[in-house]
């Protein structure tokens, strides 16, 4: 059961472009969703996050933008550079107490910014 | 401030042996979780451990085992292990015991033949 569906698997944009990353979660009990970025030979680093109180969050030139009725929520990323190239992740979490400390990560999708 | 520190990075183990993986977290931190990640599943959690007890566990089989020290220091274990088992094994640790805020390493990769 996938519990995080992520889209599109790749994405080439061009440099200066903006690269728009969605994903969409099942579990009504998700109260925390981060997006990490990862480029080959390291772990995940975290990028930005958001909870579901507000419907979007700026960082830069990262945003996300929620949507919790559609259990929806999406990466921007505005003016892209070639160093952006990186897969990024969705990932959604239930926080707080008790025993569900893991995230729920989506499949992936790499990004390619052309120069 | 150094960073989650895995070691080794790199592993080869023929089927039916074992391994043993270790992460150092971040200074302070009491958390230590563990994702494996494959092309195909993507990253997947395993277990966590806060102040060495095992808070919760993934959907992996009971060849996958972990333990967290008095210094927060983590190993996992992986015992008869399979072709299957050749992923990027990722550790992450968190400061207050909640997974906000994670700081993965940079992982061991093990290659199972």
């Amino acid at each position: 059961q996938q519990q995080v569906k992520q889209s599109p698997q790749s994405l080439i944009v061009q440099k200066g472009g903006i690269s728009i990353i969605n994903c969409a979660y099942e579990n009504t009990a998700f109260d925390y969703f981060p997006w990490y970025q990862q480029f080959p030979g390291k772990g995940p680093a975290l990028l930005i996050a958001i909870r579901p109180d507000v419907s979007e969050k700026k960082e830069g030139r990262f945003t996300i933008s929620f949507n919790k009725s559609a259990k929806q929520f999406s990466l921007h990323i505005m003016d892209s550079q070639p160093g952006d190239s990186a897969t990024y992740f969705c990932a959604a979490s239930k926080g707080g107490g008790g025993s569900n400390y893991k995230l729920t990560f989506g499949k992936g999708t790499l990004l390619t910014v052309n120069p | 401030k150094a960073g989650v520190t895995q070691t080794p990075r790199y592993l080869i183990k023929t089927r039916g042996q074992q391994v043993t993986l270790s992460c150092s977290p971040i200074s302070g931190h009491r958390s230590v979780s563990w994702y494996q990640q494959t092309p195909g599943q993507g990253l997947q959690f395993l277990f966590e451990y806060f102040s060495e007890t095992q808070r919760n566990k993934g959907n992996f089989p009971g060849r996958f085992s972990g333990r967290q020290f008095s210094n927060s220091r983590s190993e996992m274990n992986v015992s008869t292990l399979e072709l299957g088992d050749s992923a990027l094994y990722l550790c992450a640790s968190s400061f207050i015991g909640t997974n906000y805020g994670y700081t993965f390493g940079s992982g061991t990769r093990l290659t199972v033949v």
